[in-house]
């Protein structure tokens, strides 16, 4: 299985600071990556898919890029709303993997 | 709008069975490939199993449950299902309905479902 690595695995940002998560891949897997923003209590959100590609009706804060098997999440101006954790997955080759997760804390 | 309404979770004893089921509304449900994906504390999110759309021919699983879970779906009553048998302390975690995107988002989940508790305890 291809083993998908986050980091960092805890954040700590303000309001208004602008955050970056990675996510790397044990393998290549094209662009076939998708990221997802989870609050306490509540069922996963899909934000991206395809590496940089945002889902209906999610911000443009919220953006994603590649570079070979490293992925990036940034989102830019934190707002209090913001405050999750966030995972990323591949969907390159099943069985489907997902990253550990990048909680994101209030500072 | 789309929403998935997952049902049937709970305690269930070891080597007993428990059935998942997910009600959809809000989309062409026989469009889609569904699947079931579980999370819990010890080993995060984790892809249960994949079944496509239109007759569900194609049933996939994590190597974790196949030979003790089913996959199934009735596109006349938009409802997934989950025959959960033989379970094991290992498979608590709350389990989601996920519908799986199409084109670029193949193989991907663009919608959840709120969730549902399974606990497999004495």
């Amino acid at each position: 299985d291809i083993q998908m690595t986050q980091s960092p695995s805890s954040l700590s940002a303000s309001v208004g600071d602008r955050v970056t998560i990675t996510c790397r891949a044990s393998q290549g897997i094209s662009n076939y990556l998708a990221w997802f923003q989870q609050k306490p209590g509540q069922a996963p959100k899909s934000l991206i898919y395809a590496a940089s590609s945002l889902q209906s009706g999610v911000p443009s804060k919220f953006s994603g890029s590649a570079s070979g098997t490293d992925f990036t999440l940034t989102i830019s101006s934190l707002q209090p709303d913001d405050f999750a954790t966030y995972f990323c997955q591949q969907y390159y080759t099943y069985p489907p993997t997902f990253g550990q997760g990048t909680r994101l804390d209030i500072k | 709008q789309v929403q998935l309404v997952e049902s049937g979770g709970g305690l269930g004893k070891p080597g007993g069975s428990l059935r998942l089921s997910c009600a959809a509304s809000g989309f062409t449900f026989s469009d889609y490939w569904m699947s079931w994906i579980r999370q819990s504390p010890g080993k995060g999110l984790e892809w249960v199993s994949y079944i496509s759309g239109s007759g569900g021919d194609t049933k996939l699983y994590a190597d974790s449950v196949k030979g003790r879970f089913t996959i199934s779906r009735d596109n006349a009553k938009n409802s997934l299902s989950l025959q959960m048998n033989s379970l094991r302390a290992e498979d608590t975690a709350v389990y989601y309905c996920a519908r799986v995107g199409t084109l670029a988002q193949a193989g991907t989940v663009d919608f959840w479902g709120q969730g549902t508790l399974v606990a497999v305890s004495s």
